[in-house]
């Protein structure tokens, strides 16, 4: 098993851009989570989806940020404008159930200068 | 809110040292709680979980973790560290629809 995929490993890219960041979860793991790790406020969740359906979105910082699960072995985390206080190390985790053990993904080094 | 609580901040031990990390939450209902280990640059890899029974956990690497339901911790340790246990330490437990809220993390440092 390749574990999730995340892509792409860094994203260096100007304040007001469009940044998609894309996870592959684990084949047969039917939750997936975004998370985004900063030195200032941890790990932070965003949104998780339980059988490619949004589940609780109320992490996400603001209407920038949106995020898709078009189906089970695919997603997507786009900002859009980006700004400078995006910064951070995004994570995809999934797994069998809501509760249980999570696989992380690698993360995305996002800079926005 | 739910919390998770990790009272150090920053551990610096030296190789051989017993080595134990707090862990406090919150939550009153069933629990599910989880060690992670995230080495410097990588992603967090679980360490050990609890869900039910034995609430002494063996987990990779040597580390355990007891679950105390009275004092709501879940504290994990190991007898003696290594060099190569530098790393950031996690705690989790269950959030909002036992969602697993992560406490800020600590720092080890194990000198050799």
């Amino acid at each position: 098993d390749a574990g999730v995929i995340q892509s792409p490993r860094h994203e260096v890219t100007e304040m007001g851009q469009e940044v998609t960041l894309r996870c592959k979860p684990i084949s047969g793991h039917n939750s997936l989570f975004w998370y985004r790790q900063t030195m200032m406020r941890g790990l932070e969740l965003l949104i998780y989806f339980n059988n490619n359906v949004p589940i609780d979105d109320s992490g996400m910082p603001e209407d920038r940020f949106s995020a898709k699960m078009p189906n089970a072995s695919f997603s997507t985390l786009k900002i859009q404008p980006s700004e400078p206080r995006d910064s951070a190390v995004y994570f995809c985790a999934s797994s069998l159930e809501t509760f249980g053990g999570y696989t992380f993904g690698s993360g995305t080094r996002l800079t926005v200068v | 809110a739910q919390s998770v609580s990790q009272h150090n901040h920053h551990v610096i031990l030296s190789e051989a040292a017993s080595l134990e990390l707090g862990c406090n939450y919150s939550y009153g209902g069933t629990v599910n709680l989880f060690w992670y280990v995230q080495y410097p640059g990588q992603h967090l890899q679980l360490l050990l979980k609890y869900f039910s029974g034995d609430p002494l956990v063996k987990g990779i690497k040597g580390f355990e973790a007891e679950f105390i339901k009275s004092k709501f911790s879940f504290n994990l340790r190991k007898p003696s560290v290594q060099w190569s246990d530098t790393a950031e330490y996690f705690c989790a437990a269950p959030g909002g629809s036992y969602i697993p809220t992560f406490g800020r993390g600590t720092s080890l440092i194990v000198h050799p």
